[in-house]
């Protein structure tokens, strides 16, 4: 069965700390999603990338197509980043809009 | 933030009965998605739509039945309610394919079924 695999499931910091969220997947992929979703429960779309990297604000997340894996990193992190981050792929081999997601990694930063 | 609602935000149910929830978009997009939250699962899409009339199944799609006669509304209908089906829903919509654009969601429907 294809699988999305997220590193660490939970992760404490302190503010101002670089955080490292890993995203692994077991067979090829046309793209990837990362996504927040907020303690009130509402998800928000950070980025989609397909080879490379992407930046957005303290956000940068990057693709190693090869070795099957992701990382969304963040910079001078702040409570306010206290969230459930969620990576999602769609298969290579898969027809259609479907994604799969990976369980999410809850991260915590403390004053 | 995209237009997107989803009604009712809060449901109890009793087992057996029919269930529809609404999700609306005022952003004209062609794709639409109904996904089900559930701690350990993650999210998981249910059924998805590709245009008016046109849906496809998702991963966990038994059970539901979904309906989209005009641009703006896409209806996830649980025919007979079961407590396996008590989750949170999230609708979903984007402009192009999941390999080319992100996806905007709604706020979710807590749905309880006794």
């Amino acid at each position: 069965k294809n699988e999305v695999e997220q590193s660490p499931q939970n992760l404490t910091a302190q503010e101002g700390e670089f955080i490292t969220i890993n995203c692994s997947y077991s067979v090829g992929i046309s793209a990837l999603h990362w996504l927040q979703q907020h303690p009130g429960g509402g998800i928000v779309s950070l980025f989609m990338l397909s080879s490379g990297k992407k930046k957005h604000g303290r956000l940068i997340a990057t693709i190693n197509i090869q070795e099957k894996h992701s990382s969304l990193h963040i910079t001078a992190s702040h409570p306010r980043d206290s969230a459930v981050y969620i990576c999602a792929v769609i298969w290579v081999e898969t027809s259609g809009s479907r994604l799969t997601f990976g369980e999410g990694t809850q991260l915590t930063v403390n004053p | 933030d995209a237009g997107i609602t989803q009604s009712p935000r809060h449901k109890v149910t009793e087992t057996g009965t029919p269930v529809t929830l609404r999700c609306h978009q005022t952003e004209n997009h062609r794709y639409m998605y109904w996904y089900r939250q559930d701690p350990g699962h993650g999210l998981r899409l249910i059924h998805y739509s590709y245009g008016v009339k046109d849906t496809d199944k998702g991963e966990v799609s038994d059970g539901y039945s979904v309906s989209r006669s005009k641009t703006e509304d896409f209806l996830l209908t649980l025919e007979s309610a079961t407590s396996s089906q008590t989750s949170v829903y999230f609708c979903a919509i984007s402009g192009r394919d999941s390999r080319q654009e992100t996806q905007y969601f709604g706020p979710g429907t807590r749905l309880l079924v006794l």
